[in-house]
């Protein structure tokens, strides 16, 4: 069955700006669950949405916001950008008996 | 001190030879997750260990929920198996959902 897919795969965006990432599930996952990674924090969780309601949430600032869709497709905002938000953003979906399946990612620079 | 340590931080093995990677963690876990990611930033999972021991091909992962510690093994190591190994624990307290804490992670380099 397809993988996770996360896109695009690489955005790069001005201070300020704003970006949306996309990410759809393996079909029958309804658990999609969100994640940060940089050099210096390694990686973080952002933030998770289970049947298009957030279930848990990372301590991230407000600006970092999510949802999820009735397909279970998934999307993260991050409203104005910083230099510090440059990562590997990294969405997987999961269900009790699969466990966790990571997409590629997607890598954001800051400008 | 995090939540998840591992050690080492590096590792650096020939080929063929026997390896072992620590996991520890200080909370209360439902599961333990072994993840591999390759330069290009996709992760794999690996394992997901709540007792016991697991084996899939030349990988074995074993899990103490006692002394809260977990290993990951790679036999016969070969330079493909150059990556980053994370573990990664799923607290207990949470009844439901998916999020994880993840440890620093092992940088692995398999020479020929």
């Amino acid at each position: 069955k397809a993988g996770v897919t996360q896109t695009p795969r690489y955005l790069i965006k001005t201070r300020g700006q704003q970006v949306t990432l996309s990410c759809s599930p393996i079909s029958g996952h309804r658990s999609v669950s969100w994640y940060q990674q940089t050099p210096g924090q390694g990686l973080q969780f952002l933030f998770e949405y289970f049947s298009e309601t957030q279930r848990n949430k990372g301590n991230f600032p407000g600006r970092f916001s999510g949802r999820q869709f009735s397909n279970s497709r998934s999307e993260m905002n991050v409203s104005t950008l910083e230099l510090g938000d440059s990562a590997l953003y990294l969405c997987a979906s999961s269900s009790y008996r699969d466990g966790y399946t990571f997409g590629s990612g997607t890598r954001l620079t800051v400008v | 001190k995090n939540e998840v340590e591992q050690s080492p931080q590096n590792l650096t093995a020939q080929e063929g030879e026997f390896i072992t990677i620590n996991c520890s963690y200080s909370v209360g876990i439902s599961a333990l997750h072994w993840l591999q990611q390759h330069p290009g930033g996709g992760i794999v999972s690996l394992f997901m260990l709540s007792s016991g021991k697991k084996k899939h091909g030349r990988l074995i992962a074993t899990i103490n929920i006692q002394e809260k510690h977990s290993s990951l093994h790679i036999t016969a190591s070969h330079p493909r198996d150059s990556a980053v190994y994370i573990c990664a624990a799923k607290r207990s307290q949470e009844t439901s959902g998916s999020r994880l804490t993840f440890g620093e992670g092992t940088q692995l380099t398999v020479n020929p």
